[in-house]
């Protein structure tokens, strides 16, 4: 299957720093990507959906300032957590679909998601 | 609303079989997936269930209702490395995932 690749798998900051997690499609083109946060013993919420060339969607509750995402190319999206607090602590996740080949299942392809922690 | 709805956990024996069950409520459905996650690690795609029935992939089956708005996951001969929670996720008529918040399956020895 597509291979989604995100990093860094780890990140320990100090509050009020900023952090870029990037999220790479390594053998598709992935015109829309989206990224999830996870806390423990939680299920995947929706943040928002990154759109190659265009300004991202964000859900309902999510501040776009603070979650800064960047859809440059057809492969790679970034998300910055801006101003970082310890409530900004999580499992943080992207995923795609891959529309080649005329065919798409619906299949999302995750990352492998980074656990922010910040201090 | 939008709706999914899973047990929290469930407890299964080495060798047995297990059934999770879910229940959804979306505007319009495009599909019915079933995703594993082991703890501190990203889902990892099962079954995807768009028509009625069953579909069958080795140890793993996955079941669907269109009318009744109910899935099932079907897990055989169960092994310890089966120990992890599984989501469902119903896709709306917009192609967005809507989340169940998952089920975690113990297996015991």
């Amino acid at each position: 299957g597509a291979v989604v690749s995100q990093h860094p798998s780890r990140v320990i900051c100090k509050s009020g720093t900023s952090v870029k997690i990037e999220c790479r499609s390594l053998d598709f083109q992935a015109t829309t990507m989206f990224w999830y946060r996870q806390f423990p013993k939680q299920s995947l919420m929706l943040m928002a959906t990154s759109n190659e060339g265009s300004k991202a969607t964000y859900e309902q509750g999510v501040e776009k300032d603070k979650f800064l995402i960047n859809h440059a190319s057809l492969t790679l999206s970034t998300l910055t957590v801006t101003s970082a607090h310890p409530e900004d602590s999580s499992f943080y996740i992207c995923s795609a679909r891959d529309f080649s080949a005329g065919g798409d299942t619906g299949e999302l392809f995750f990352g492998e998601g980074s656990r922010l922690t910040v201090l | 609303g939008q709706n999914i709805d899973q047990p929290t956990e469930m407890t299964a024996t080495e060798g047995a079989i297990v059934q999770i069950n879910c229940t959804y409520q979306t505007s319009g459905f495009n599909g019915l997936f079933w995703y594993q996650q082991h703890a501190g690690e990203a889902p990892t795609f099962l079954s995807y269930n768009v028509l009625d029935g069953l579909e069958e992939k080795g140890r793993f089956s996955s079941f669907l209702s269109r009318s009744k708005g109910y899935s099932y996951l079907l897990l055989k001969e169960l092994q310890m490395k089966d120990s992890a929670s599984y989501l469902c996720a119903a896709m709306d008529s917009n192609y967005q995932l809507i989340w169940g918040a998952g089920t975690k399956l113990i297996i015991k020895p």
